[in-house]
């Protein structure tokens, strides 16, 4: 069964950094794209961005609003993706979770963690 | 970005009903276009995906359609646990979602 579990959320300041990690069970976490997806209270969810598996380079793709501020990482040894915050801003006050992809298309959301929420407030 | 545009927003309806919620993109995304149904305090779950084809596990009472900019999901026989939350999603690229449908119980 696959189980994501994500974790490193809290309370922050604007403008500092934090760092949430999404750990993985029950399939080959090498093989699948990881995205980091949010959700502001009272809305739709956002897709933030994602980072390929190693076959495909390892390369990862940002949503606008997050582009330049958070990184996305991955250890396939420990079957951990990681999502690095920077420069946060009260406005990326979500819920966030991670989820893979259906091996057909990157962009088809097929399995979510739990969810880890983030407020940023001074 | 592909704006997704629902309606109804908030839907009333009882159990054994049949609803249809429908989902508009500003631009083609042929038939990459996805459901999902969450709960509150839940992660969204995949429920259609390409517009039509039904997630594994995901109940036959639920079916998608449509492609270009005009989709719908329909539900038929509406049952207790279906009261929650639908988005559609596009998938043809950069992904976006819908504000959602509220589907409450009459």
């Amino acid at each position: 069964e696959v189980q994501l579990v994500e974790s490193g959320g809290g309370l922050v300041q604007p403008g500092r950094s934090l760092r949430l990690s999404c750990t993985a069970s029950g399939f080959t976490f090498g093989d699948y794209p990881m995205n980091w997806v949010r959700q502001a209270p009272g809305e739709g969810p956002e897709w933030i961005g994602f980072i390929r598996s190693q076959a495909y380079g390892g390369t990862t793709e940002y949503a606008a609003s997050v582009k330049g501020r958070f990184t996305i990482s991955r250890d396939d040894s420990k079957g951990i993706a990681y999502l690095q915050m920077n420069s946060l801003k009260t406005e990326d006050t979500a819920v966030y979770y991670c989820s893979t992809s259906r091996a057909s298309n990157w962009y088809d959301f097929d399995h979510w963690g739990q969810g880890t929420p983030v407020t940023v407030s001074s | 970005d592909i704006q997704m545009t629902q309606s109804p927003s908030s839907l009333s309806a009882s159990v054994g009903d049949r609803v249809t919620i429908t989902c508009r993109a500003s631009r083609s995304v042929f038939t990459y276009l996805n459901w999902y149904q969450q709960k509150p305090g839940k992660a969204p779950k995949l429920l259609i995906y390409a517009a039509s084809s039904l997630e594994s596990g995901v109940p036959s009472r639920f079916s998608g359609s449509g492609s270009g900019t005009d989709f719908t999901l329909t539900i038929t026989s509406l049952q207790p646990e279906d009261f929650a939350i639908y988005y559609c999603q596009q998938s043809f690229n950069t992904p976006t979602f819908g504000q959602g449908t509220k589907l409450e119980i009459k």
